[in-house]
């Protein structure tokens, strides 16, 4: 069975802390994607990589880094957190067949950010 | 900009009610479409795509090109149908960019 886990399901954190949200899959695909859902704004792309040592940004980059060292993580890091980056933070995954994306997204469980 | 539009944020049907969620798209050329389900306390997954022309769980979602449409039906809805959906274009550039979503909501 695919399996994407998201290494911490809930955080609490202070404003300026450095913050990094883990994700790693095993179904040895491609691309992985780090978005952010919020209530009215739907899924918001941040970061998605598509091969290792990668990353492109996406529709809201800002106040946001990613790291994939490895096939298997992708790894979401906030410099110094802030109140608006509350939120729950969602990673995915998908493969890419004869050269092209299958646009099909394996989704992590998410992990529920707090800032105070 | 290339764009995905849900225009409703919540739908109130009854059960054994036809069911429509509405998705606009505004991508240039003949992008991929995909339609995701989330529901309560799951992970979202992907429900169906157009290219695949299947029906799952009893929803289908016709691709009209002329409308730039993808709207996703069931005949009868039933009461485990009730989550959020979001359609989901797969654009030229390897993004998934994903509307804001509608809450289905199935009244009993």
């Amino acid at each position: 069975d695919v399996k994407v886990t998201q290494s911490s399901r809930y955080l609490v954190k202070r404003t300026g802390e450095k913050v990094f949200l883990e994700c790693v899959q095993d179904m040895d695909h491609e691309n992985m994607f780090w978005y952010r859902q919020d209530p009215g704004l739907g899924l918001r792309l941040i970061y998605f990589s598509y091969d290792v040592k990668m990353k492109e940004k996406g529709d809201i980059p800002e106040g946001y880094s990613v790291s994939r060292e490895k096939k298997e993580r992708f790894s979401l890091i906030l410099e110094s957190a802030s109140t608006n980056q509350t939120s729950m933070y969602l990673c995915a995954s998908s493969s890419v067949l004869f050269g092209q994306h299958t646009g099909e997204l394996f989704f992590g469980e998410g992990s529920r950010l707090t800032v105070l | 900009a290339q764009r995905v539009t849900q225009p409703e944020k919540l739908l109130s049907v009854f059960k054994g009610a036809p069911v429509e969620l509405k998705c606009n798209y505004s991508y240039s050329g003949s992008p991929e479409l995909f339609w995701y389900v989330q529901y309560s306390r799951q992970r979202l997954q992907l429900l169906l795509r157009h290219i695949s022309r299947e029906s799952i769980k009893g929803f289908t979602a016709d691709l009209n090109k002329g409308e730039t449409s993808f709207h996703l039906k069931k005949p009868f809805a039933q009461e485990e149908d009730s989550a959020m959906y979001y359609c989901a274009p797969l654009a030229p550039d390897d993004k998934i960019i994903f509307g804001k979503g509608t809450r289905l909501h199935i009244l009993p």
